[in-house]
């Protein structure tokens, strides 16, 4: 399978626990999204990257997310001290900045819910 | 501030009728639109996408969309539904510079055989 993969899942954690999720982009693509998805409402933009390269932050990223993409390929979203407010799914999309309209391609996700 | 409205969230149809759904967005600078489908079970599928020219695009499926610029809306359409577009449906604007997306929140398009 040549598209986006999500790892883990499904996470269910205590309040106050740490929490880890990692994307695979689909390998020629040097941009990587992540957004979270409430139950009834659309994904909402969380952050990005182009290559290693952090680019831009939403408001919603707390001090307590954190994500990286240190070789430009796989990212990880890691979430300290989670809250229970954090239940949510947590999105990953990738595309290729060179085509001509930049088309997102979305993985299957990964469901916290945080209890 | 950016933002997507759908106006619709939740739709029931019986097969063969009709769909339009409803998007209006706000977005300052040359956006690009889309609508997206999450069928249950699965992930985010793009299902049709305006960048310019022609302002009625056709999609996958059957679906088309038509862009209005004086209204501000991108409204998704297919002449005769069919049970399996039985999913939620999301539109989107996106920068033409980062992609990023502003996505509405959803319709729920229920049709019954």
């Amino acid at each position: 399978d040549t598209g986006v993969s999500q790892d883990p899942r499904h996470k269910i954690t205590k309040r106050g626990q740490n929490v880890t999720f990692r994307c695979d982009p689909i390998s020629e693509h040097n941009r990587l999204y992540w957004y979270r998805q409430t139950l009834g409402q659309g994904p909402e933009f969380l952050t990005y990257f182009q290559n290693e390269a952090q680019l831009e932050k939403s408001r919603l990223l707390s001090d307590r997310f954190s994500a990286e993409r240190p070789k430009g390929s796989f990212s990880t979203l890691e979430i300290q001290r989670t809250e229970q407010g954090d239940s949510a799914m947590y999105l990953c999309a990738s595309s290729f900045s060179q085509s001509s309209y930049n088309e997102q391609f979305f993985g299957p996700g990964t469901r916290l819910t945080v209890l | 501030a950016q933002s997507v409205s759908q106006h619709n969230h939740h739709v029931i149809l019986s097969e063969a009728a009709s769909l339009e759904l409803g998007c209006n967005y706000s977005y300052g600078g040359t956006v690009n639109l889309f609508w997206y489908v999450q069928y249950p079970g699965q992930h985010l599928q793009l299902l049709l996408k305006y960048f310019s020219g022609d302002p009625l695009v056709k999609g996958i499926k059957g679906f088309e969309a038509e862009f209005i610029k004086s209204k501000f809306s991108f409204n998704l359409r297919k002449p005769s539904v069919q049970w399996s577009d039985t999913a939620e449906y999301f539109c989107a604007a996106g920068s033409s510079n980062t992609g990023k997306l502003i996505f509405g929140q959803g319709t729920t398009l229920q049709v019954k055989p």
